[in-house]
């Protein structure tokens, strides 16, 4: 079965980085695009980008263009998203998750807690 | 960039009841429109997708409607685990998602 299995929670001072991973298996990795999505605490979900991971190409949103980067590893079936400049209000929970191919996410990973805190 | 409108932003209803949430789109996005429910804690989870088709495993009670502009998803029976927060979402080379609808027991 498809699983997503991201790395676990992260607390960052602001201007820092960070760097979540999610790790695929059940399904052949480079056959679907996949995204970054956040949920800051109590709010709506917010998408930050994708990547094809047949050729490594992306896409950003507007407002994380030059401050995100979506990389993956084929060899392990794995795509990374890395924040760089963190502000207090990056503080959310970033979901990996599939493309199932109709510009819908068929299936998520379990979210990876990012705080931001001096 | 097109602006989803979902619609209302909660919702107070009891088990059996049939549920009715909105999606309203900027402009024509055809048949776009995907529909997702999450609880608390958890990812979200795709319930339908291009506006009617259920995603495999979903329950029946669950369907969606709508074409172009306007959009509605439906549970036709209540049950107690659909308590839940609802948001529509839509693909136009950028990916949005409505305000969503907090769905709690009245």
């Amino acid at each position: 079965q498809v699983q997503l299995v991201q790395s676990g929670a992260e607390v960052k001072k602001p201007g820092a980085s960070v760097k979540v991973s999610c790790k695929t298996s059940g399904y052949s990795f480079t056959g679907f695009y996949m995204h970054w999505i956040r949920q800051a605490p109590g709010q709506g979900l917010e998408w930050v980008g994708w990547i094809n991971p047949a050729n490594g190409g992306t896409n950003y949103a507007r407002k994380f263009q030059g401050r995100v980067s979506v990389t993956r590893d084929t060899s392990i079936n794995t795509m990374y998203m890395e924040l760089n400049r963190l502000k207090s209000d990056d503080t959310a929970v970033y979901y990996c998750a599939r493309d199932g191919s109709s510009w819908m996410f068929d299936h998520w990973g379990q979210g990876t807690l990012v705080t931001v805190s001096s | 960039d097109i602006q989803m409108t979902q619609s209302p932003s909660s919702l107070s209803a009891s088990v059996g009841d049939r549920v009715t949430i909105t999606c309203q789109a900027s402009q024509d996005i055809s048949k776009y429109l995907n529909w997702y429910q999450q609880k608390p804690g958890k990812a979200p989870k795709l319930l339908i997708y291009d506006a009617s088709i259920l995603q495999k495993g979903v329950p029946s009670r669950f369907s969606g409607s709508g074409y172009g502009t306007d959009f509605t998803f439906t549970i036709s029976s209540l049950q107690p685990e659909d308590f839940a927060t609802y948001y529509c979402q839509h693909y136009d080379h950028l990916y949005t998602f409505g305000q969503g609808t907090i769905l709690d027991v009245k």
